[in-house]
């Protein structure tokens, strides 16, 4: 079975500009959940999407938005970005409701300048 | 909300010792927790988990144990070897619907040969 997948790897973007993130879940898993890594702050959530809809939002402001298709994968947006979002965005696939256990993509490494 | 303390941030042990990493967690509605081993530059890899209806999980030289009434958990690596080099993240989930992980600050481990 094909494990979470993340489009693209890389990214460069300067300040101002927006950025969108996708990500594949492994197949037959309905939830997705997306992380920001940095090396000061850690793995800290931005959202979670379950049936196309959010289910659960962490402390990051408004530029943070998501989506998630009826096919499962979702979509992360930065807007107006600033040098503080270069990160790595993770996103992890579940079955959500039975299976608590979540599997990780390989992420998008988010450079802005 | 949740907040999970996550100890030693660095380990360091010579290949064949034991290596033991503690977390504690802030919110006592907390069901469920899961370990991640991440190497450079790779994703967070699910290695083990346990729910808090079980005191102790095993699964060959990894280990993990659940202290309710403290609020803390525990991974145990026996017979470490070099390939576990690597940095651990412990992470709890509350209940209540939602999917989220709140992740400890990570633990960088070096097994030295």
């Amino acid at each position: 079975k094909a494990g979470v997948t993340q489009t693209p790897r890389y990214l460069i973007k300067t300040r101002g500009q927006q950025v969108t993130l996708s990500c594949s879940p492994i197949s037959g898993h309905r939830s997705v959940s997306w992380y920001q890594q940095t090396p000061g702050q850690g793995l800290q959530f931005l959202f979670e999407y379950f049936s196309e809809t959010q289910r659960n939002k962490g402390n990051f402001p408004g530029r943070f938005s998501g989506r998630q298709f009826s096919n499962s994968r979702s979509e992360m947006n930065v807007s107006t970005l600033e040098l503080g979002d270069s990160a790595l965005y993770l996103c992890a696939s579940s079955f959500r409701t039975w299976n608590y256990e979540q599997y990780f993509g390989p992420g998008t490494r988010l450079t802005v300048t | 909300g949740e907040n999970v303390e996550q100890h030693p941030s660095t380990l360091s042990v010579q290949e064949g010792d034991s290596a033991v990493i503690k977390c504690t967690y802030s919110d006592s509605a907390s069901n469920y927790f899961p370990w991640y081993k991440q190497e450079l530059g790779k994703r967070p890899q699910l290695i083990i988990d346990i729910r808090s209806n079980v005191g102790e999980k095993k699964d060959q030289r990894i280990a993990v144990t659940l202290n309710k009434t403290a609020k803390h958990f525990s991974l145990h690596i026996t017979e470490t070897q070099p390939e576990d080099s690597a940095v651990y993240f412990c992470a709890a989930r509350s209940q209540g619907g939602s999917e989220k992980l709140v992740f400890g600050k990570g633990t960088k481990l070096t097994v030295n040969p």
